[in-house]
């Protein structure tokens, strides 16, 4: 079955600090492994989608890597702003199943 | 504008009721889910369907009944519910599920309060 672990937990910079979130997952049989941010009481919004044979994506200020093989995966996000604020969530594709499976998260605290 | 819409946004019942809760996409997709996110944990793959049949049931237990009567609309039928069932219940789609899963979106979510 597979796990997700995020780390860290939680997390506060100030405002302009480059962070890298970490993710990481038992099960490499995967098809692709997305990215999400969660405002608090809401829905998650897509940040970055990695397909399993693709090796980073890049958006903006966030970049998402993927080593399939070590069952890794990290979201750089440059320059940070309070806007950035939010839980950040890691969710592979497993090809066992047929729903993505998430971690718990890392909350993002940027203080102006 | 998530493309995703759900109602109602809160629900508060007590356990001998009876609810609905209601999704819609307008994205075109042919797989819909339900997660459930409770406090403290992950969130909870609770179904899902593709090309409106249901291809996992995560072991729900029977108190919740999903309902698709076509690709752009999911149901979850609520009745006879307990306090811990209290939680954000969040409801997705995406191109289709299994290996052509794409880029997955939800709506803003249904918060329930079961009394």
């Amino acid at each position: 079955k597979q796990e997700v672990t995020q780390i860290p937990a939680a997390l506060s910079v100030p405002e302009g600090e480059n962070l890298v979130l970490n993710c990481s997952f038992t099960d490499s049989a995967i098809y692709n492994l997305q990215w999400f941010r969660q405002d608090p009481g809401k829905g998650l919004t897509s940040l970055l989608l990695i397909q399993s044979s693709q090796r980073e994506q890049t958006s903006g200020r966030l970049n998402a890597s993927l080593d399939k093989s070590s069952g890794r995966s990290t979201l750089y996000i440059a320059a940070s702003q309070p806007g950035d604020s939010a839980t950040y969530l890691c969710a592979p594709a497993n090809q066992a199943g047929t729903a993505l499976i998430f971690g718990k998260g890392t909350t993002l605290s940027v203080s102006s | 504008e998530t493309g995703v819409t759900q109602t109602p946004r809160h629900l508060v019942m007590g356990m001998t009721n009876k609810k609905s809760l209601k999704c819609e996409q307008h994205l075109g997709h042919n797989a819909m889910y339900w997660y459930k996110q409770s406090a403290k944990k992950p969130l909870e793959l609770m179904f899902v369907y593709n090309f409106k049949e249901q291809t996992e049931n995560n072991s729900v237990p029977s108190r919740f009944s999903p309902e698709c009567p076509n690709s752009s609309h999911l149901f979850l039928h609520l009745h006879t519910l307990q306090p811990e069932d209290s939680a954000l219940y969040l409801c997705a789609s995406s191109q289709e599920s299994g290996a052509n899963t794409g880029e997955l979106f939800f709506g803003e979510g249904s918060r329930l309060t079961v009394l």
